[in-house]
């Protein structure tokens, strides 16, 4: 079964709005997770590294006003996009790893599609 | 930074017949990782192959690295209409902090 549960799947909102997303892992602690975008057909691209009890590691030209993240607990992380906006439309997945520092295989979420009118 | 890169393929084949696809990588690497990505969803690992190993099976799948060309492949053996997904491969920025930059990815079609 799934060890990274992303949600929500899917989010519709209106222009101006803050929407948040979840990201848990299910049977185990991750102090790090990770937050990706995806545009239709293509690669992934790494937003930002979530640390838990501190803050995020955004990758270059990744607005961290923009791209809220929290990761409070071992278990979860959330990314809250402020302000959306139409070019904010796309697909956004989040990963885990079980630790380790051999860069063990990342567990990856299912992906929130967000849509933003 | 590196990136992970695959030849910019989309393959179409029949039931039963192998899949090749490519990976080119810019930088030195710790390991190289291919994913599969169904479409709409999330990515699920396939195998993992460290900087110091040539070729790793799993399965019907058969990971080659070629450090000195900085580059892999993956070939999936006697394809299912089920393999039909996109296949991405993932690079190690940095050591030990699963840091991964993703290539372009294949998409790969089976026909029953």
């Amino acid at each position: 079964g799934a060890v990274v549960s992303q949600h929500p799947s899917w989010v519709i909102c209106k222009s101006g709005t803050s929407v948040k997303i979840e990201c848990r892992s299910l049977d185990f602690q991750a102090t790090t997770m990770f937050w990706y975008r995806q545009f239709p057909k293509q690669s992934l691209m790494l937003m930002a590294t979530s640390n838990e009890g501190s803050k995020a590691t955004y990758e270059q030209g990744v607005e961290k006003d923009k791209f809220l993240i929290n990761h409070a607990s071992l278990t979860l992380s959330t990314l809250t996009v402020t302000s959306a906006h139409p070019e904010d439309s796309s697909f956004y997945i989040c990963s885990a790893g079980r630790g380790g520092t051999d860069n063990s295989p990342l567990h990856f979420g299912n992906g929130t599609r967000l849509t933003v009118t | 930074s590196q990136q992970g890169e695959e030849d910019p393929q989309a393959l179409s084949i029949q039931e039963g017949e192998n899949a090749t696809m490519n990976c080119s990588y810019k930088t030195s690497i710790n390991n190289l990782q291919w994913y599969r990505q169904n479409s709409g969803r999330g990515l699920v690992h396939l195998i993992l192959i460290r900087s110091n190993e040539r070729e790793k099976h799993s399965g019907r799948l058969r990971v080659t690295l070629d450090t000195s060309k900085k580059s892999s492949s993956l070939l999936i053996t006697a394809s299912r209409a089920a393999d039909t997904a996109s296949y991405f491969c993932a690079t190690d920025v940095h050591y030990g902090n699963n840091r991964l930059a993703f290539g372009k990815g294949n998409q790969v079609v089976v026909i029953p």
